[in-house]
């Protein structure tokens, strides 16, 4: 089955940029969408379709996808963007097509 | 406004059944595909099962194939997840999700996600 893999953790200082990579094999072919989720919540979808931003997500969220690895990009990052973020794909080009979701990553604001 | 509000969740002996419900309104519940996310405490999101708007295709994952069965009621705007053979593993807070758009394959993103509903298998 297609395998997501996501760093556990990633920590940025407020007001510096935090890149969270989403690898896959040639994920590059497929749409990737990104979840924030914070303790206690229902995940929040903030990139689409690779790079789309959904109303309501700040232009600070950017996405990006290519060969085999997704980067969700949090520009000029706020302590409120303190969040576990998820990767998520679907995948047909195994037997058993699904949707897949990457391990997560924990973004701790310094 | 989309709201989606599940029930049903509790406690359960190993090899026991349950039947969670998701209550939909806000939008037209019968054109939009749905899923079950579970997230084990601690853990990461686990996607459960899709089922297309109309019912007629459904997708699982293979940790509860043939264990769960997803069903909706469109004159109810409800949405279901049967689980039978419960395990330990399956304890979680499950959620249902609403696809963005109607399509006929689930590559659409979640854009709406209910709080989510715990359960609990243990003897």
């Amino acid at each position: 089955s297609y395998v997501l893999t996501q760093p556990p953790s990633v920590s940025v200082a407020p007001g510096k940029t935090a890149r969270i990579t989403c690898g896959g094999n040639n994920i590059g072919s497929k749409s990737v969408h990104w979840y924030q989720q914070k303790p206690g919540q229902a995940p929040v979808l903030v990139i689409y379709y690779d790079s789309d931003r959904p109303s309501g997500i700040p232009e600070r969220f950017s996405g990006s996808n290519s060969g085999n690895t997704a980067t969700l990009t949090i520009s000029r990052v706020e302590a409120g963007d303190e969040a576990d973020y998820y990767c998520q794909v679907w995948d047909s080009s195994s037997d058993h097509p699904g949707v897949v979701f990457g391990g997560g990553t924990k973004l701790t604001v310094l | 406004q989309v709201q989606l509000v599940e029930s049903g969740g509790g406690v359960v002996q190993p090899g026991g059944s349950l039947r969670l419900s998701c209550a939909a309104s806000g939008f037209t519940f019968s054109s939009y595909g749905m899923h079950w996310v579970r997230q084990a405490p601690g853990k990461g999101l686990e996607w459960v099962a899709f089922i297309r708007y109309d019912g007629s295709n459904k997708y699982y994952a293979d940790s509860v194939k043939g264990r769960f069965t997803i069903s909706r009621d469109n004159s109810k705007n409800t949405l279901y997840l049967q689980m039978n053979s419960l395990r330990a593993e399956d304890t979680a807070v499950y959620y249902c999700a609403k696809e963005r758009e109607i399509v006929v394959v689930p590559v659409s993103p979640f854009d709406y996600w209910g709080q989510g509903t715990l359960v609990t298998v243990s003897s």
